[in-house]
C-alpha cells in the first residue's frame, strides 16, 4: 500500500529536548516537505527536500533541521524545542513526474513542548 | 508569494442539501494546480478534487465538485447531496506548476470546518 508513515503520532516533550520526527514513504517520491498546522493559520510549509541531499527551506524553518540522506526518509529535527513548536505536524511526499500532482500526506504528529 | 484565502470558518448544512465552500487566491503565474483537501477528525489529510488551471472545465467527483473562475482567482467547492461523513476541515490549496523550489510547496488556505446536521 502507497503511504507516507510519520512517527511517532502523539508527543510530548519539555524545553530544550531535541526530538526527531521521523517520516517515510514507500513511493519513491522525489519531493518531500514538511508543514506544521496551527489554528487559524492552515498549513504551512517548515522545509522541503526535491531529492537526496538536497533541501531547501520553506515559510517558517526558524528552529528546524532537515536532512535527506536516503530517498525515503525525511526526518524533522527540532534541536532545542520551544513551547511555540506546540503544533500538528504533516510530512508529504509527491513525484516529480509530470502529470503525477498529488501530495500524500503522513497521519501527522502532535507536538506539544512543556 | 501565493496567498489563499478562506472566508468562511465555519459552515452548516442540512443532510442531503448542497453546500459551497469559498475560496479566493491570489498568484501572478498562469500555470498552477488547485486543490481541495479534507480533514476529518481523524486529522489525516484527504485529497478531495484537484483542478489544472490551464483546463478550463471544472473538475467533478461523484458529490464533489468545483467552480474554477481563473479570471476572478476564485475556486469553491460544491457538495451536493450531503452526508454525515462530509463533516470535517476542508482546506483549499494552491501549488504552482513550474520552477522546483516553488513547486514543491502547498500554499493553504487558514481552512473551513463543515458540520453537517440532521
Amino acid at each position: 500500500e502507497a503511504q507516507v508513515t510519520q512517527n511517532p503520532r502523539y508527543l510530548i516533550t519539555v524545553t530544550g529536548k531535541k526530538l526527531t520526527v521521523t517520516c517515510s514513504q514507500n513511493m519513491n517520491h522525489e519531493y518531500m516537505s514538511w508543514y506544521r498546522q496551527d489554528p487559524g493559520l492552515g498549513l504551512r510549509q517548515i522545509y522541503y527536500s526535491m531529492n537526496v541531499e538536497v533541501t531547501d527551506k520553506g515559510d517558517v524553518p526558524e528552529g528546524y533541521k532537515v536532512s535527506r540522506k536516503e530517498k525515503r526518509n525525511f526526518p524533522l529535527i527540532l534541536e532545542s524545542p520551544s513551547p511555540n513548536q506546540t503544533s500538528l505536524y504533516f510530512c508529504a511526499s509527491r513525484s516529480d513526474r509530470v502529470g503525477y500532482t498529488e501530495a500524500f500526506f503522513g497521519q501527522g504528529t502532535r507536538l506539544t513542548v512543556v | 508569494a501565493q496567498t489563499v484565502t478562506q472566508s468562511q470558518p465555519e459552515m452548516s448544512v442540512q443532510e442531503a442539501e448542497t453546500v459551497t465552500l469559498s475560496c479566493t487566491y491570489d498568484t501572478s503565474e498562469s500555470d498552477y494546480y488547485l486543490f481541495w483537501y479534507k480533514q476529518p477528525p481523524s486529522r489525516q489529510m484527504i485529497l478531495v478534487i484537484r483542478q489544472e488551471a490551464y483546463k478550463q472545465q471544472n473538475a467533478t467527483e461523484n458529490r464533489f465538485s468545483v467552480n474554477f473562475q481563473k479570471a476572478a482567482k476564485s475556486f469553491s467547492l460544491k457538495i451536493s447531496d450531503s452526508q454525515l461523513g462530509d463533516a470535517a476541515m476542508y482546506f483549499c490549496a494552491y501549488r504552482s506548476a513550474v520552477g522546483t523550489g516553488t513547486a514543491s510547496k502547498l500554499t493553504f488556505g487558514t481552512g473551513t470546518r463543515l458540520q453537517v446536521t440532521l
